[in-house]
């Protein structure tokens, strides 16, 4: 059973600071990651990818990813209120797409 | 380039009718994977189909079907609708099914069983 677990929150943090979000997934043979952005009420929506090991960085976004510690995490910088929603960390190996349950972030002004 | 698309965005149905819901992938994109997504259970994977063919099918009972036709849309039909069906549908498109692709989300169907 493929398992991918996400602190379900909320994460609560104040406008401007950083946002941390982790995940953590069971199949060794797991070979992209993505982080996507639901809003209450509204379809996932894909904000990050990554590949293989190490930083990668968007804008505001950044995701680290560790396969030897099994574990994905989504900093998201300089928060802002409008980045309040769930945030859905995402699993793929050779078949389908995993999903967390997700992570709900309220960024407060 | 348009999105994905998915109709209808509503749906109420009585409990032991049946419902055919609609995908449109992204112009290009030949896979289309379903899942259904309510409150207590996140996003569950429904099925996944790839060039007409289905490559790989979630833990739900046999009530939920799907198919692709050749111009990649796709359609999913649950018969025997029970009130535990009620939740939001999603349907995301992919340029293929290789595991270095990603995945992009219609708006969803909200279907409410009474």
């Amino acid at each position: 059973q493929k398992e991918v677990e996400q602190n379900s929150g909320p994460l609560s943090v104040p406008e401007g600071a950083i946002a941390s979000l982790n995940c953590t997934y069971s199949d060794r043979g797991s070979q992209s990651f993505f982080w996507y952005r639901q809003y209450s009420g509204k379809s996932p929506e894909l904000i990050m990818s990554i590949y293989s090991n190490g930083d990668k960085e968007d804008g505001r976004f950044a995701a680290q990813l560790n396969k030897a510690s099994q574990y994905v995490s989504l900093l998201i910088r300089d928060s802002q209120p409008s980045d309040s929603a769930t945030y859905l960390c995402a699993v793929r190996g050779y078949s389908t797409l995993t999903f967390g349950k997700g992570t709900m972030l309220l960024v407060s002004p | 380039k348009a999105g994905v698309t998915q109709t209808p965005r509503y749906l109420i149905k009585t409990r032991g009718q049946q419902v055919t819901l609609s995908c449109s992938p992204i112009s290009g994109h030949r896979s289309v994977s379903w899942y259904q997504q309510t409150p207590g259970q996140g996003l569950q994977f429904l099925f996944e189909y790839f060039s007409e063919t289905q490559r790989n099918k979630g833990n739900f009972p046999g009530r939920f079907s799907g198919r692709q036709f050749s111009n990649s849309r796709s359609e999913m039909n649950v018969s025997t609708l029970e009130l535990g069906d009620s939740a939001l549908y999603l349907c995301a498109s992919s340029l293929m099914t290789a595991p270095n692709t990603e995945a992009f989300f219609g708006q969803g169907t909200r279907l409410t069983v009474v």
